[in-house]
């Protein structure tokens, strides 16, 4: 079956300009996971997202923000940009909630904020 | 403070020898335990898990793991390297099947 897909894998914003992250997980997987990754801080975990509730929330500023629809698709916003917000942006799907089963990652999306 | 420490940041070994990727974690409970892996562009892979019993862990592509409560270690290790392992690897914890905290990662590097 297809694996976690996430669009776009690479964009581009200015500083202040807001943009949204996709991420489709595996077919019947209720799960969606979002972390950040950089060269600095390295794996950090965003937010968990379980048929359409936010049921886990890392340290991240207010900027960051997500949903995920009923077919279990979720987007990541971030708004008003800053240049600390370059980074790897990584979803991982699952079929249970939090660790209770295997996550499953996608590429990433590489957000370049200048 | 709640921490997971890769000591190692960069490993170069030869093809065919064997590897040990070291991970300590500092809770006051046994954590769930995970190593992952990251090739160039791509995003993490499962190696193996630990939640309970048995301590020496199997995972995929011949690597194993062995909690050891009394270190507070999960070492990554694999008795022969193929040029194909060469990756970023991550050691992740987790508190009450929570959110996944990942240590800083290590580089390994092979050379034929």
């Amino acid at each position: 079956k297809a694996g976690v897909t996430q669009t776009p894998r690479y964009l581009i914003k200015t500083r202040g300009q807001q943009v949204t992250l996709s991420c489709s997980p595996i077919s019947g997987h209720r799960s969606v996971s979002w972390y950040q990754q950089t060269p600095g801080q390295g794996l950090q975990f965003l937010f968990e997202y379980f048929s359409e509730t936010q049921r886990n929330k890392g340290n991240f500023p207010g900027r960051f923000s997500g949903r995920q629809f009923s077919n279990s698709r979720s987007e990541m916003n971030v708004s008003t940009l800053e240049l600390g917000d370059s980074a790897l942006y990584l979803c991982a799907s699952s079929g249970l909630a939090g660790v209770n089963g295997e996550q499953y990652f996608g590429p990433g999306t590489r957000l370049t904020v200048t | 403070a709640q921490s997971v420490t890769q000591p190692d940041i960069h490993i170069t070994v030869s093809e065919g020898a064997s590897l040990e990727l070291r991970c300590n974690y500092s809770y006051g409970a046994t954590p769930y335990l995970f190593w992952y892996v990251q090739s160039p562009g791509q995003g993490l892979q499962l190696l193996l898990k630990y939640f309970s019993g048995d301590t020496l862990v199997q995972g995929i592509k011949g690597f194993e793991a062995e909690f050891k409560r009394s270190q507070s270690s999960f070492n990554l290790r694999k008795p022969s390297v193929h040029w194909s392992d060469a990756a970023e690897y991550f050691c992740a914890v987790a508190i009450n099947t929570d959110k996944l905290i990942f240590g800083t990662g290590t580089r390994l590097q092979v050379f034929p």
